[in-house]
């Protein structure tokens, strides 16, 4: 079992549409969360980070479940430029991040 | 501009013929790491290290070796290079503040090995 899982998708949503991605880790003594943004074989960038409580950035908002070991990201009212691949990226007690293999986002006109 | 830089950007090479990455980073980061990229793996880390002549293996080190002679360098050495090292390479940085922190990454190396 890989250590963070994503559907690799593609979605394929119009622009405007709200699209949910959620991913699942399997180490439970996980401390840090992220979401990072790759477009086509560019270097992933960091989207946000994701809180215990939930967090919200414009259209993005991130949830964490620690007692289901999931991370979700909603994105509201997509934008054509919200194409690229989402990886979803878990941190341990170490300073190691491991990476989700990345879920595609295709909006179309 | 705080930035991650990687030489070369594109290499073609042949089997066994010795190549070195370059990474450097100006954000005076103790954390380094080399990744590669393959479809459908998703990010592998290489190697990593935790501050100046501190470096460690990551979860796939074989056919690689790093150095970490100066805080803001942090070279990839292939020594005898093989096709299946054919792939996306990416080097990043962050400070080290007591766990896994946000990594910024450079620009990426594509590598074909025939």
């Amino acid at each position: 079992r890989k250590e963070v899982e994503q559907d690799p998708g593609p979605f394929n949503v119009p622009e405007g549409a709200t699209v949910a991605f959620n991913c699942t880790y399997s180490n439970s003594a996980s401390q840090s969360f992220f979401w990072y943004r790759q477009d086509c074989r560019k270097e992933p960038k960091l989207l946000m980070s994701v809180y215990s409580s939930g967090n919200e950035d414009g259209r993005f908002t991130a949830q964490l479940n620690r007692a289901s070991q999931y991370i979700s990201l909603l994105i509201r009212d997509s934008k054509l430029s919200d194409s690229a691949t989402y990886l979803c990226v878990v941190g341990g007690s170490s300073y190691k991040l491991i990476f989700g293999s990345g879920t595609r986002l295709l909006v179309r006109p | 501009e705080a930035q991650v830089t990687q030489n070369p950007r594109y290499l073609i090479t042949v089997t066994g013929k010795k190549l070195t990455v370059t990474c450097s980073q100006n954000m005076n980061h103790e954390y380094m790491s080399w990744y590669r990229q393959d479809p459908g793996l998703g990010l592998r880390q290489i190697y990593y290290s935790m501050n100046v002549e501190v470096t460690d293996k990551g979860d796939v080190p074989e056919g690689y070796k790093v150095s970490r002679k100066e805080k803001r360098n942090f070279p990839l050495i292939l020594e005898s290079p093989s096709p299946n090292q054919t792939s996306l390479y990416f080097c990043a940085s962050s400070p080290l503040r007591g766990g896994a922190e946000t990594q910024y990454f450079g620009p990426g190396t594509r590598l074909l090995v025939l």
